[in-house]
């Protein structure tokens, strides 16, 4: 029984140019949340999804940054026209009851 | 403002030693509040998960403890090994429908030799 999956795990961008980060969520898990953790800093929410729907993106930046969790496939947050500041671990966590279980993370740095 | 905040921020122990962990947030409507460890490079694992009514919840060589009315929560780990050096993550939860998690800082913890 496979955990929640991450690729890629390392990514590397130029400013400008997009990044694709996708999230498989463990068997049988149909809510995804995606977490930005910035360097020295704790992990904060940015999306809530659940299948082909966005329940809660309030922490999410309204420009450059979407996600989507269809029906057939892995979540996938998007960052458009990358900078700098975006360079973080994005991780994300799929949900069953009360327990959020976490991928290993995507680390995305912009050059 | 929902805030979770943890000391120490850094924490060097010998081998086989106790320590504990602090945790204070002003997270209201509280749900619940957990305790994750974080291995470098790695996604954060739940150690507790404990609710409103719930004053300890052990899990091994951890003991977590919550004080609703102070809003303080503990983390305790016995006889440290080497392979708990991690960091150790407070986490508290907002009572929703969203579940959403709110994320301490952390404690960085080396565990010598």
């Amino acid at each position: 029984n496979a955990g929640v999956m991450q690729n890629p795990r390392h990514l590397v961008r130029r400013r400008g140019q997009e990044a694709r980060l996708r999230c498989s969520p463990m068997k049988g898990h149909s809510h995804v949340y995606w977490y930005r953790q910035l360097p020295e800093e704790g992990l904060k929410f940015m999306v809530y999804l659940q299948k082909e729907n966005i329940i809660d993106e309030s922490g999410m930046p309204k420009e450059r940054f979407s996600a989507e969790f269809p029906k057939e496939g892995p979540s996938i947050l998007r960052i458009q026209q990358v900078v700098r500041g975006d360079s973080a671990a994005y991780f994300c966590a799929s949900r069953a009851g009360n327990e959020q279980f976490f991928g290993p993370g995507t680390r995305l740095t912009v050059l | 403002k929902n805030q979770v905040e943890q000391s120490p921020q850094s924490l060097i122990i010998l081998e086989g030693k106790n320590c504990t962990l602090q945790c204070n947030y002003t997270v209201s409507p509280f749900s619940n509040l957990r305790w994750y460890k974080q291995d470098t490079g790695r996604g954060p694992v739940s150690l507790t998960i404990m609710t409103f009514s719930e004053n300890t919840k052990s899990n091994g060589r951890y003991t977590a403890t919550l004080d609703a009315d102070t809003k303080q929560s503990s983390l305790h780990i016995t006889a440290s090994q080497l392979s708990d050096s991690a960091s150790y993550i407070c986490v508290v939860s907002a009572n929703g429908a969203t579940n959403k998690l709110i994320f301490g800082t952390g404690t960085l913890l080396a565990v010598q030799p």
